[in-house]
């Protein structure tokens, strides 16, 4: 069971490039979300989906957009990239309409904007 | 606005001792609280959730505590282990519309030495 997997790991980019992180789930989750985690901050909600053709905005939306087409993938595409936008990017998912369910996270996907 | 505070922000322990990190939040309604543990370059990882009603929760050498009347939750690490040093991470719930959105504390990251 591969749980949620994020792609790639570590990724540097120049500032104005564009380019999607990946995240898929095998775990038939509908729910699923992107965070960002910086240095002395909690992780925070950037978009998150409850189910197929469904997004919405979370926290910090802003210079980042979703979709979801299929139930298992959720791809975050950064459209010009900043400086600010370097972080750690965490995909999670769990079970919609389960009130205490768990959420799962991936290994992270290490982003350098310069 | 909902919050989350963690302390201590680091804490630095011999391996064997037993230790205590602290989770106080403001999110109302409360639904859930969960106890994450981080390991350096990892995604999170669920080590407890815990509802309104209950107010202890084991997890072998991690217990959680929750007192939802003072809104403050604790986490006891017991015989430490040197695979214990990571962040641990509080995150709260709240019921109703924002039950897709948690609110994160910042972490309390623990070393454990030989």
């Amino acid at each position: 069971n591969a749980g949620v997997t994020q792609t790639p790991k570590f990724q540097v980019l120049k500032t104005g490039q564009s380019m999607t992180l990946q995240c898929a789930q095998d775990m038939n989750h509908e729910y699923m979300s992107w965070y960002r985690q910086d240095p002395g901050m909690g992780l925070r909600l950037i978009h998150y989906s409850v189910g197929a053709g469904i997004t919405d905005q979370g926290e910090v939306p802003n210079g980042y957009n979703v979709s979801r087409s299929t139930t298992e993938d959720f791809p975050l595409r950064l459209l010009s990239a900043a400086p600010s936008q370097t972080s750690v990017y965490f995909c999670a998912s769990k079970l919609a309409g389960v009130r205490y369910g768990e959420l799962f996270f991936g290994e992270g996907s290490r982003l350098t904007v310069l | 606005k909902n919050q989350v505070e963690q302390s201590p922000q680091s804490l630095i322990i011999l391996e064997g001792k037993n230790c205590t990190l602290q989770c106080n939040y403001t999110v109302s309604p409360f639904s859930n609280l969960r106890w994450y543990k981080q390991d350096t370059g990892r995604g999170p990882v669920s080590l407890t959730i815990m509802t309104f009603s209950e107010n202890t929760k084991s997890n072998g050498r991690y217990t959680a505590t929750l007192d939802a009347d003072t809104k403050q939750s604790s986490l006891h690490i017991t015989a430490s282990q040197l695979s214990d040093s990571a962040s641990y991470i509080c995150v709260v719930s709240a019921t109703g519309a924002g039950s897709y959105q948690l609110t994160f504390g910042k972490g309390t990251k623990l070393s454990v030495i030989p």
